[in-house]
């Protein structure tokens, strides 16, 4: 069966360095998220990104994040500046057609110290 | 805004036991409602949804009522196994948006 890939499983970085997570969405899905969990908090969403353009993004998806769908099969999540709070486990996602049949990766766990 | 609330885990059970995960929301309209599962080490995965109140969403033995009335959308299954164990995220979809709210996750642990 087809699945989103994530990569890597964990980064640690220094804070204030920009990082850049990486997804590999199911080659003939059209609509890319991603989402993020805080440890013990809810899973939010950040952004969704179609026809490469953002269709929608969250308060939490402010000027120090970007996204890109660089070469057709990538799709990045950039964070220019990490601070402590972006400390979190970010999930990538990708649909046919709708919101409503989503298909996760597995996540990477990002650490800010 | 839209929200959802589970209960809290970890739920541990022992194999062949009952299951009920509470799930409520809040939000205007009627949403779609899901359960997404998450098994260790892989990405979530749908497991059942509801678009309109009382349906009913089934799948591998769970099954989830959409309740209007109680803005309710608990899992339940009959019997678990060991391979149940995972962590449970319930969702819902408003019309409105291109975004799924979720709630914090249940972790459940069944034991043999």
């Amino acid at each position: 069966e087809p699945e989103v890939t994530q990569t890597p499983s964990h980064q640690v970085t220094q804070m204030g360095q920009e990082v850049i997570l990486r997804c590999v969405p199911i080659s003939n899905h059209l609509y890319f998220y991603w989402y993020r969990q805080i440890l013990g908090q809810k899973v939010e969403f950040l952004v969704s990104f179609y026809n490469n353009e953002i269709s929608e993004k969250s308060e939490i998806f402010d000027d120090q994040f970007s996204v890109e769908r660089p070469d057709g099969s990538n799709f990045t999540l950039k964070i220019r500046s990490t601070k402590l709070e972006d400390s979190a486990m970010y999930f990538c996602a990708s649909s046919e057609d709708s919101v409503e049949k989503l298909f996760f990766g597995s996540g990477t766990q990002l650490s800010v110290l | 805004g839209d929200s959802v609330t589970q209960m809290e885990g970890p739920v541990t059970l022992s194999e062949e036991a009952f299951l009920t995960i509470n799930c409520t929301y809040t939000a205007t309209g009627y949403p779609s409602l899901f359960w997404y599962v998450q098994y260790p080490g892989e990405g979530l995965q749908l497991l059942l949804k509801a678009t309109k109140a009382d349906d009913k969403g089934s799948n591998k033995g769970f099954e989830a009522t959409y309740r209007k009335e109680t803005t309710s959308f608990h899992l339940e299954k009959g019997s678990v196994q060991v391979s149940d164990s995972a962590v449970y995220f319930c969702a819902l979809h408003h019309n409105a948006g291109n975004m799924l709210t979720f709630g914090g996750g249940t972790r459940l642990m069944v034991k043999p």
